[in-house]
């Protein structure tokens, strides 16, 4: 696709079940990052992946936050045992590698409820 | 890993120059200042980004100080659809473990 393409856009869950959300990056990006957005507040940097290099975990707030790229492309972000405090709006965004511009392509978000 | 201090929120007419200020008196050489904004409901969208030169594009402004302690974003001609939480961010360019963190930014108003 041209943009960043993030599934589900919404997902409503009950306390204590993993959820899954997906990011497809723009095609050739080979860095990708996902933040999280509370409502009301700025982003908060999760993790970031760029190219075959070890991803940079050190966002995620505990063991229960996990995140994938595979093959360089697809991330799917899991949240284990939800909680209630996890309900935000997940972004993922992807970028060529740093070259020119540093510019981040952001997706639409997937928001999260956990009830 | 707040790097920058903005003004939580700005208002501006409709038509007249938008000026947004942000402080980053920590800012190493090799970082850059990045701005993006994030309308309601929506991602953050690239705007401009810059070293030490002042930049422009068909969107903004950038003007960096001449010791990079501190930068301003100008939008020339501020339109209500310009209405926006305004991130300003540095960061280095390249290399791995690059990353971008985004403060709560300004909140700028627009009014007709």
């Amino acid at each position: 696709g041209a943009g960043v393409s993030q599934s589900p856009s919404n997902k409503v869950t009950e306390k204590g079940k993993d959820v899954e959300l997906r990011c497809d990056p723009i095609s050739g990006h080979t860095a990708l990052y996902w933040y999280r957005q509370s409502l009301g507040q700025g982003l908060e940097f999760l993790i970031y992946f760029q190219g075959n290099s070890a991803p940079d975990k050190s966002g995620l707030p505990s063991d229960r936050f996990s995140a994938e790229r595979t093959g360089g492309s697809v991330s799917t972000l899991t949240i284990q045992r939800t909680q209630q405090e996890d309900s935000a709006v997940y972004l993922c965004a992807s970028s060529r590698p740093f070259a020119n511009t540093g510019e981040l392509f952001f997706g639409e978000g997937s928001r999260l409820t956990v009830l | 890993d707040a790097k920058t201090t903005q003004p939580p929120s700005m208002d501006c007419a409709e038509g007249r120059a938008a000026n947004l200020p942000c402080n980053h008196s920590t800012i190493s050489g090799n970082e850059y200042v990045y701005w993006y904004r994030q309308i309601h409901s929506q991602g953050p969208q690239y705007i401009i980004h810059g070293l030490k030169n002042n930049e422009t594009n068909e969107m903004a402004s950038l003007i960096i100080t001449e010791d990079r302690k501190s930068s301003t974003l100008i939008l020339p001609h501020a339109t209500l659809r310009d209405t926006a939480v305004y991130y300003c961010i540095v960061s280095a360019a390249g290399g791995a473990g690059n990353q971008f963190y985004f403060g709560t930014g300004t909140s700028l108003t627009v009014i007709p």
